[in-house]
């Protein structure tokens, strides 16, 4: 079945730093392909998304494209801030089953002053 | 606020106890959708709806596990007899169609 494999956490920066989060994607179909951030305390919120291979999706500074020759979706960001500290989920979703998501197990970023 | 919410945000039960959690998704999202989270993991996937028909069942929802949205509004989900190991968060999300997703900030359950 399709899954989503990404980089272990935490992953601890100094601000400005520049981040970056790997997932990588197995799946057989076409998917439209997300990353969604959770801060503490909160609920999941969509951070950007790519419905098709070589879409680039960005939002608050944050870029991913999809990949399909290498079947990526790597997060990153120039200059991380503290308020960037959360965790960050890769998604799936095949177009067939819409909102069946498939989620990465979550990548801790944690942003030091 | 016009976005999903969720009702309780917290709840302590006592083993084989029934609880009910409620789900009041985005207004005019036809589709709804109930994930299970456990600390330190990724959102696992239970069922959806489109309209008030229930779509697609996992096999993470036993026979305890009941969910409806009688008039393809607010849903419910209902845990009969719970159990320690249904200790987690459970989360609401709404779509229009195929468009994007959005999701509540959860009902915590905890099972003493």
């Amino acid at each position: 079945g399709d899954s989503v494999t990404q980089m272990e956490g935490p992953v601890t920066l100094s601000e400005e730093a520049f981040l970056t989060i790997n997932c990588t994607y197995t799946a057989t179909g076409y998917p439209s392909l997300f990353w969604y951030v959770q801060y503490p305390g909160e609920g999941l919120q969509l951070l950007l998304k790519a419905t098709k291979a070589d879409d680039k999706g960005s939002n608050k500074g944050f870029e991913a494209t999809y990949r399909k020759e290498t079947t990526s979706f790597h997060l990153e960001k120039g200059s991380v801030q503290v308020s960037d500290s959360a965790v960050y989920f890769c998604v799936l979703s095949d177009l067939v089953s819409w909102g069946k998501l498939q989620f990465g197990a979550g990548t801790q970023v944690v942003v030091t002053p | 606020d016009t976005g999903v919410s969720q009702d309780p945000r917290h709840k302590i039960t006592k083993r084989g106890q029934n609880v009910t959690f409620r789900c009041d998704p985005i207004s005019e999202h036809n589709r709804l959708y109930w994930y299970r989270q456990t600390l330190g993991q990724g959102p696992e996937f239970l069922t959806y709806f489109q309209n008030e028909a229930q779509l697609e069942k996992s096999r993470l929802l036993s026979d305890r596990f009941s969910a409806e949205r009688p008039k393809g509004s607010f849903s419910t989900l209902e845990i009969q007899r719970t159990e320690q190991g249904d200790s987690a968060m459970y989360l609401c999300a709404s779509s229009l169609s195929t468009g994007p997703i959005y999701f509540g900030e959860g009902s915590w359950l905890t099972v003493v």
